[in-house]
């Protein structure tokens, strides 16, 4: 059965950096798209930033753009996001998503930024 | 950014009932290759999401086929036949077919 598990959420000051780790297992990892999703309470779920199986295509939604930056090792069956200049606004459950023919959530990590 | 609204966003339902939820679109999800990329998420309390259809109506391995989509251009629907215990919580509908991707608030489905 496969799965993700991701790690590295923490309290952070505004402004500050942090990255987020996913580690995928039980599926060929390189054969998926991979993406970050967030939980906020005012705004529900949002996309944040998916990339495609070589890494050659990064997307990311408008209110990251700029600040994160979402990338992949296919070696280590890992993914990562990058988050500089956050803001209170990025508090949310960060979540890893493998999407192919099937399609696998983590349990999250929550990243709080608050001085 | 494609606007998802869901209907209705509390749905209460007597065990073994027919259940419905609607998912609008503020623009055609047909995609340029003649595809749809509307999906539907459930969320258990205190777990992650889960996909159960993806494409309009394709299900996911594993799950019961009292789960159907249907829908097109703007308008989508999810259905479950008969309601039972283990389907409480929190679905959502999301399109892939315009960047970003963006999901619909989400529908609180409970037992009566």
């Amino acid at each position: 059965e496969g799965q993700v598990v991701e790690s590295g959420g923490a309290l952070v000051q505004p402004g500050g950096s942090l990255r987020l780790s996913c580690a995928g297992s039980g599926f060929t990892f390189n054969t998926y798209w991979m993406n970050w999703v967030r939980r906020t309470p005012g705004k529900g779920l949002e996309w944040v930033a998916n990339i495609n199986k070589d890494a050659s295509i990064k997307r990311y939604v408008d209110s990251v753009e700029g600040r994160f930056t979402i990338s992949r090792d296919n070696a280590q069956n890992s993914l990562y996001l990058q988050m500089n200049s956050l803001r209170a606004e990025d508090t949310a459950v960060y979540y890893c998503l493998a999407w192919g023919p099937i399609s696998f959530w983590g349990q999250g990590t929550l990243v709080t930024v608050s001085s | 950014d494609t606007v998802m609204t869901q209907s209705p966003l509390f749905l209460p339902v007597t065990l073994g009932q027919p259940a419905s939820i609607s998912c609008r679109s503020s623009q055609s999800l047909l995609f340029s290759d003649g595809s749809t990329h509307l999906t539907w998420f459930h969320q258990r309390p205190g777990q992650s999401p889960r996909r159960l259809v993806y494409m309009v109506s394709d299900r996911d391995s594993g799950v019961p086929d009292r789960f159907s989509g249907s829908g097109s251009g703007t308008d989508f629907t999810l259905k479950i036949s008969r309601v039972e215990a283990e389907d409480v919580g929190v679905y959502y509908c999301m399109q892939h077919s315009h960047w970003p991707h963006t999901f619909g608030q989400g529908t609180q489905l409970e037992i009566k």
